[in-house]
């Protein structure tokens, strides 16, 4: 069962501008991460958020946590044409090892 | 460490087949994880193992999908016989405690 599902689908900004992706949820969670994948590439993990966490930096990323709305947001500020890429989020069970990946969200930076 | 190695990177073959894909995880990572990815389904957990041992096939689409880890530096993920829907990109994964590191997938094509 797919327990993230990612929004926008896809988005599309100009080189330079901020880009922010949200994450909904449907159970409870331990923690909920990001990855990144670029075209004919395998995922990249980005960072991970515990469920006792709000927000979290990692350079030009910044991650927020609603575990009362069950969503989290993806920011990634100054946007580059490198950060052209689909992003993930990930979420555990809570009780195991496995976690499970929405759709994604497809981000295009335009030059 | 070179990472997550797969092979092979591109595999075609016939309908009816047999195809064996497989993984060599990161050393010391006592999880790993085979995942399928295709645009209708996104990313797809089908089986992962802990220290070797199979926990959750939940995800193996059919009988014609098995997999084996004999030991820890060494998975395998064999379709036998393989059908056209199978095409997909096969991702493995492993993990340590949190962070999954992917490799590059085989990209799966059955005419």
């Amino acid at each position: 069962s797919q327990q993230g599902e990612e929004d926008p689908q896809a988005l599309s900004i100009q080189e330079g501008e901020n880009a922010t992706m949200n994450c909904s949820y449907k159970t409870s969670i331990n923690n909920l991460q990001w990855y990144r994948q670029n075209s004919g590439r395998g995922l990249v993990h980005l960072i991970l958020i515990r469920s006792n966490e709000r927000e979290k930096h990692s350079g030009r990323l910044r991650v927020t946590l609603d575990t009362s709305k069950k969503s989290s947001s993806l920011l990634i500020t100054a946007s580059r044409a490198a950060d052209t890429a689909s992003y993930f989020c990930a979420t555990d069970g809570g009780r195991d090892d496995k976690i499970i990946f929405g759709k994604g969200t497809r981000l295009h930076i335009l030059p | 460490d070179a990472g997550v190695i797969q092979s092979p990177r591109h595999e075609v073959t016939e309908m009816g087949q047999e195809v064996t894909l497989r993984c060599k995880p990161i050393s010391g990572h006592n999880s790993l994880f085979w995942y399928r990815q295709t645009m209708m389904r996104g990313l797809e957990l089908l089986i992962y193992f802990n220290n070797n041992v199979p926990i959750d096939d939940s995800g193996m689409p059919e009988d014609r999908f098995s997999a084996k880890m004999p030991n820890a530096s060494f998975s395998t993920l064999k379709i036998q016989p393989s059908e056209p829907r199978d095409s997909a990109v096969y991702f493995c994964a492993s993990s340590a405690l949190y962070g999954y590191t992917f490799g590059s997938g085989t990209r799966l094509t059955v005419v």
